[in-house]
This record gives C-alpha cells, structure tokens and sequence, in this order.
C-alpha cells in the first residue's frame, strides 16, 4: 500500500536552533513530495515540492526539504527556528501519475506539530 | 487561502438533518478536491472532480454526494447516512496544466453535530 508516515506527533525546539520534521514515504514509481503547513482553525498553506532534480528543494518562509531516494525520505529544515514558525506540518505524497485514470491524488501523513519555544 | 472561500466557517448540524459545505474558487482552475480532517489522521480525500459535471469518489466518500455545474463551485453535501460527520473540511483547487502539481486550501469548515 502507498503511504506517508510522519513519525513524530510533535517536535519541540527552542527558537533559533535548526529544526527538522521527519517524513518517509513508500510509494510506486518517482514520487511528487510535499510540504504543507496548517496553523490553528486555516487551511493548510503550501511550502515547497519535489518533482525532479536538485534533491535540496527551497520554499517558503526559509524552510527546505532535502529527497533522498534511498532512504525514500524528505525531511523538512530550517536553519533558525521562529516562534512564528509553530504550525502542524504535513508531508504529502502523489504517486507517479496513472495517465488515464485519477491524476493529482494526494496521500498525506498525519501530520507532526511543531512547537518553538522561546 | 486567497481566491478559494468556504463558507460556513462553522456549522453545527442535528441529527438526521443533511448540510451543504460550499466551495468557490476564482483561480480558474479545473480540478476541485473534498478532505475531511481528524485529529490525529490527517486529511482524506472524499471526492473530486477535474472536469465540470464530472467528479469521482475518494477513500471516504460514503455518506457525502458532490456536484460540479460550474468551474467555480463544488459543494458537498453530508447526508444522515454519514455516521460521525463532526469534523473539520477542507476544500482544495489545482490546475490540470502548468502548475498541475500542487493543490491549494481554502479556509476550511468546521462541522460539528449536536
């Protein structure tokens, strides 16, 4: 079965250290990787994607993720964490597109909370 | 969530009653998506559609109907068979060409059921 596993509920870190959010992924085919954040009550904004090419990918608000196909893994960093930065983050993954069938279908992770202190 | 509204932002339902979550976008994109959120679990996907009066089921969709008269629109309807609607609903647009990739949110609604 395709999935996406977060592995940690929620991350603490104390503000201005880098931070990571962890996120592994077992799909078919080349995947399309995700990064959305979700803060309390709102919909959840878009920060970056993987598709093809460099595997350090940069987005918003200073975050990057880095693809690493061996360990089907994509990490999200940020060198100085903001207390501004505490959100739900979510890892989303879209299997290598069934051309004739559903496109764009997206598996998300459950999400890991992350909470800077200051 | 600019250029995507939902509407309510909250809506309390009884029992038995069937309520209409409404989406509109005007990004002119073609594709349209239903998630519904728990705590704990993420989003699933409920319906789509790409293409307007078309649209498909997702992981979820007992309990939920959809329509898709206009680009701009796909409501979703929860029905009494929906056994624990209390959640909070997302609604998401992508574009089938250029940035096809990437789905965006609107706001959300959140349903509870007294």
């Amino acid at each position: 079965a395709q999935s996406v596993a977060q592995p940690e509920d929620q991350v603490n870190v104390a503000e201005g250290n880098p931070l990571t959010v962890k996120c592994t992924y077992s799909v078919s085919g080349n995947p399309y990787l995700f990064w959305y954040v979700q803060y309390p009550n709102r919909g959840l904004q878009f920060l970056l994607k993987y598709i093809t090419g460099d595997n350090l990918v940069k987005g918003s608000y200073g975050f990057e993720a880095e693809f690493n196909k061996s360990q089907t893994s994509f990490h999200l960093k940020k060198p100085s964490a903001l207390v501004s930065d505490s959100a739900l983050y979510f890892c989303a993954v879209r299997p290598y597109m069934n051309y004739g069938g559903a496109t764009n279908k997206l598996i998300f992770g459950t999400g890991t909370l992350l909470a800077v202190q200051p | 969530d600019g250029g995507i509204t939902q509407s309510p932002k909250y809506l309390f339902r009884k029992e038995g009653q069937n309520v209409t979550l409404s989406c509109e976008q005007n990004l002119n994109h073609d594709a349209m998506y239903w998630y519904r959120q728990d705590p704990g679990q993420g989003l699933r996907l409920i319906y789509y559609s790409q293409i307007v009066n078309d649209f498909q089921k997702g992981d979820i969709a007992e309990g939920y109907s959809v329509s898709r008269e206009k680009k701009e629109s796909f409501p979703l309807t929860v029905t009494s068979a929906q056994k624990n609607p209390t959640a909070f609903y997302l609604c998401a647009t992508a574009p089938l060409a250029g940035d096809a990739d990437t789905q965006y949110f609107g706001p959300g609604t959140r349903l509870t059921v007294l």
